[in-house]
């Protein structure tokens, strides 16, 4: 059973780079798409982006100009770099895997998330 | 971008109640939605994808229906397990969008 999980620093100081990576056991991360989405305290869910497993990448226009996605195929994982980070970056952060059901891709497994702090 | 709006924000009910919780689309999602259950501490679940299919595992007390623009999630008979927040999620139109959520809450 495929599994996911997150790892990096839960405090980020403003204005630095939040930089998350989630690696993917139990599977391949090969022939899937993979996401980022996050969560703000008291909040709704917010999809961030995500990233194919050839590299192909798509973002939301909220966050584009500070945020990239990659995926490093032989370490079985992709990460998550955003930048020029403040206090309105703080969330719970989520990776998770798109699978297609009837032509479309969902969001089927997640992994439990991991909270991200912007503080001096 | 598509707004999601659901309703209520909050569902008082008790064990054994049936639940109908709403989604509406700020414009046509087609049948591209999908619904997520969230307790607290974890991450979301799939429990509907393509407007009414379950997903893998999913109880047969939880159905979806709906298409364009109003889309309900009904949980037949409420399990003490099924307490908790549910979000629907468009994935017609980018950037894919969440509703703000119906928290189901012990009457």
């Amino acid at each position: 059973q495929v599994q996911l999980q997150e790892s990096g620093p839960g405090l980020v100081k403003p204005s630095e780079t939040l930089s998350l990576t989630c690696t993917v056991s139990g599977g391949s991360i090969t022939g899937y798409y993979w996401t980022w989405i996050r969560q703000p305290p008291g909040n709704g869910l917010e999809w961030i982006g995500y990233i194919h497993y050839s590299g192909k990448t798509k973002y939301n226009p909220s966050v584009q100009s500070r945020v990239t996605i990659s995926v490093d195929k032989s370490e079985n994982q992709f990460s998550l770099k955003l930048s020029s980070v403040t206090a309105a970056d703080t969330a719970v952060y989520y990776c998770a895997r798109y699978t297609e059901l009837l032509g479309k891709y969902y969001m089927d497994v997640w992994d439990k998330g991991t909270t991200v702090t912007v503080s001096s | 971008e598509i707004v999601l709006t659901q309703s209520p924000a909050t569902l008082s009910l008790s064990p054994g109640e049936r639940a109908t919780l709403s989604c509406r689309a700020s414009q046509s999602v087609s049948n591209y939605l999908a619904w997520y259950q969230q307790k607290p501490g974890q991450a979301p679940r799939l429990l509907i994808y393509g407007a009414s299919n379950r997903a893998t595992g999913i109880p047969a007390r939880f159905s979806g229906s709906g298409s364009g623009t109003d889309f309900t999630l009904t949980i037949s008979s409420l399990q003490p397990e099924d307490f908790a927040l549910y979000y629907c999620q468009q994935r017609n139109n980018w950037p894919e969008t969440f509703g703000q959520g119906t928290k189901v809450e012990i009457k």
